[in-house]
């Protein structure tokens, strides 16, 4: 089974300031990981993925994320926070192994981001 | 990027009417569709996975006969919440899969649409 834990209900942090949202992981195998953002009454929205390569991922809207195996975590970060980051964030993985109807995604319980002046 | 449009964005209905809420993707075929069920403050819970041409799978405790999913071309998938209650007012999200996205499992979600039963 796969699992996702975002350990923070909410992240208060000041504009300007660097944010982080923390995500841990747990897959059988080897995972494909992936950020999304959700603004009020709205859809989800892709921020960035790791599938292979490098650990640290580049994304939209600033952000990245640091792939770490060992701690098996998958951090999302970014070095000034603005007001208009504030939003619901999930994190969620996938086994790569898993095909078909087990190839669903699991998400995290969501953190909520509120950047202030 | 990959586009899903799910319709309505808002629903008001009474109770013991169904409700049909529509996802599309747009610029792609989607092979695999997923409904989720958001409740306030809350995260994602997945309804059930549907694919194109064949019945859709539910999760645990969803029941079939009250939310009947239909995938049937690559790039439709229906919702219809029949014989609503007050209980099934929620926020209900659609995600579609690129078929050429099949390895990794990378979601397009919709906007998703707000079902309120009177």
């Amino acid at each position: 089974a796969q699992s996702v834990a975002q350990p923070e209900d909410q992240v208060n942090v000041a504009e300007g300031n660097p944010l982080t949202v923390k995500c841990t992981y747990s897959v059988s195998g080897n995972p494909y990981l992936f950020w999304y953002v959700q603004y009020p009454n709205r859809g989800l929205q892709f921020l960035l993925k790791y599938i292979t390569g490098d650990n640290l991922v580049k994304g939209s809207y600033g952000f990245e994320a640091e792939f770490n195996k060992s701690q098996t975590s998958f951090h999302l970060k970014k070095p000034s926070a603005l007001v208009s980051d504030s939003a619901l964030y999930f994190c969620a993985v996938r086994d790569i192994r898993a095909t078909g109807t087990a190839s669903k995604l699991t998400f995290g319980t969501g953190t909520r981001l509120q950047v202030t002046l | 990027g990959a586009v899903v449009s799910q319709h309505p964005s808002w629903v008001i209905c009474k109770s013991g009417t169904s409700v049909k809420i529509e996802c599309r993707s747009l610029d792609f075929q989607a092979t695999t569709m997923f409904w989720y069920r958001q409740f306030p403050k809350q995260s994602l819970m997945l309804m059930a996975t549907s694919n194109e041409g064949s019945k859709a799978t539910y999760e645990q405790g969803v029941e079939k006969d009250k939310f009947l999913i239909n995938h049937a071309s690559l790039t439709l998938s229906t919702l219809t919440v029949t014989s609503a209650h007050p209980e099934d007012s929620s926020f209900y999200i659609c995600s579609a899969r690129d078929w050429r996205e099949t390895n990794t499992g990378e979601l397009f979600f919709g906007e998703g649409s707000r079902l309120t039963v009177l």
